[in-house]
């Protein structure tokens, strides 16, 4: 049973817009979630985290937002930029243990 | 520069064949993973080792064994009894402290004909 899911395998948005990427995990265990961006044939680059005794976190363009009643993560790009067109995963993992991975979204930024 | 380094990129076997995949690591973390990604799908967890000497199974364990004998070093071999080896396979590492992220290596593409 997936304990991290990303329900939207892909998304086209427009450069200058904003693009959110959205992550539901099912184990209220998780205590840190993460985002990574991932071209073909490469290992995924870690963009951004956030704890569980947060609800927001910012590094320039990148924000996460985690919703805990809601089991619900997402990321925002703002603005988005060609560049940005990837693969993104999100993970969750507690206890300093394993990592769960959803299926990833691919995003598509037009110019 | 500190990273991981996977080897080779490309890997090519025959049906019947045990082999091994190298991950090697310089960031002194405590933690290595091993990770397959198969066309459309999420990453899913093969193998982990929290100390050297020590490793647990992940969720997709059957048909793969690894060592932890260096804290550098955590090599995964695919035997013969992986029903379906194709795959992109990635190593990672993080500390065992704190919020510390994975870190990926570039994978290994490994095709079983």
């Amino acid at each position: 049973d997936q304990q991290v899911k990303q329900n939207s395998p892909s998304l086209s948005v427009q450069e200058g817009r904003i693009s959110i990427l959205n992550c539901d995990y099912t184990n209220s265990m998780f205590d840190y979630f993460l985002w990574y961006k991932k071209y073909p044939a490469e290992g995924p680059t870690f963009l951004i985290s956030i704890s569980s005794i947060k609800d927001k976190n910012e590094d320039g363009r990148f924000t996460v937002f985690l919703n805990k009643s809601a089991k619900h993560l997402s990321l925002h790009i703002v603005p988005s930029q060609p560049g940005d067109s990837a693969v993104y995963f999100c993970a969750a993992s507690y206890n300093f243990n394993k990592f769960y991975f959803g299926s990833g979204t691919k995003l598509n930024v037009k110019p | 520069d500190g990273g991981i380094t996977q080897s080779p990129k490309y890997l090519f076997r025959k049906e019947g064949q045990n082999v091994t995949l190298s991950c090697e690591q310089n960031l002194n973390h405590d933690a290595m993973y091993w990770y397959r990604q198969d066309p459309g799908q999420g990453l899913r967890l093969i193998y982990y080792s929290q100390i050297v000497n020590d490793f647990q199974k992940g969720d997709i364990a059957e048909g793969y064994s690894v060592s932890r004998e260096k804290k550098e070093s955590f090599p995964l071999t695919v035997t013969s009894a992986q029903k379906n080896p194709t795959a992109f396979y990635l190593c990672a590492s993080n500390k065992r402290q704190g919020d510390s992220p994975l870190h990926f290596g570039n994978g290994t593409r490994l095709t079983v004909t």
